[in-house]
């Protein structure tokens, strides 16, 4: 299995709260992704990451942000969390554009 | 742009049976073509995958060919298990793009 942890697992904010999800890689892929899991909607890319400090939007961005100081760390940022925030969010990782992504375990949010 | 339309579940299956989700899609050129699972609780995993027409990927008794006549990329397993429970999800990584685009999935569920 790929290296990939997530952390939080799980958490539970208010809304209007800043929150900051971590994504950490120990396989040193290239490529970092961040997607939201809703029912109906399957995966949609939030952003993406194609190299340290190297970062651009998905389809569903708006009210995210990202940052990619290392290699390893890909963060999520919910700036001010809303309810329609509330969401399963997963990391994938994968060496080139078109190849396998790996996905981490997922983290739970449900913004109050 | 590129998009995928995966049957709609969910699929109730009675052990051994045969098993077909079907999975078409839309892009331009030749994409790499993608099957994940995703078993409850854990984040996706690859499947199998197919990155040129006519190519057929295979993986833990399941298959699906790569059909750029008719655009579809359909997942078979001959006789299913109760340990096939999951949600699936069909993928494409078109060509020049740095993004996996997913259908909505479709869950499986194989009683005994």
């Amino acid at each position: 299995d790929a290296g990939i942890t997530q952390s939080p697992r799980h958490k539970v904010t208010e809304t209007g709260t800043p929150v900051t999800l971590r994504c950490h890689q120990t396989e040193n892929h290239r490529y970092m992704y961040w997607y939201r899991q809703d029912p109906g909607h399957g995966l949609r890319l939030i952003h993406y990451s194609y190299g340290v400090k190297d970062t651009d939007k998905g389809e569903v961005s708006d009210g995210y942000s990202v940052s990619r100081s290392k290699t390893e760390d890909f963060l999520l940022t919910l700036e001010s969390a809303t309810s329609s925030q509330t969401s399963v969010y997963f990391c994938a990782i994968s060496m080139g554009q078109r190849e396998t992504q790996y996905f981490g375990p997922g983290t739970r949010l449900l913004v109050l | 742009g590129d998009s995928v339309t995966q049957m709609e579940g969910p699929v109730t299956l009675s052990e051994e049976a045969f098993l077909t989700i079907n999975c078409t899609y839309t892009a331009t050129g030749y994409p790499s073509l993608f099957w994940y699972v995703q078993y409850p609780g854990e984040g996706l995993q690859l499947l199998l995958k197919a990155t040129k027409a006519d190519d057929k990927g295979s993986n833990k008794g399941f298959e699906a060919t790569y059909r750029k006549e008719t655009t579809s990329f359909h997942l078979e397993k001959g006789s299913v298990q109760v340990s096939d429970s999951a949600v699936y999800f069909c993928a494409l990584s078109g060509e020049g793009y740095q993004k996996v685009t997913f259908g909505t999935g479709t869950k499986l569920q194989v009683i005994p």
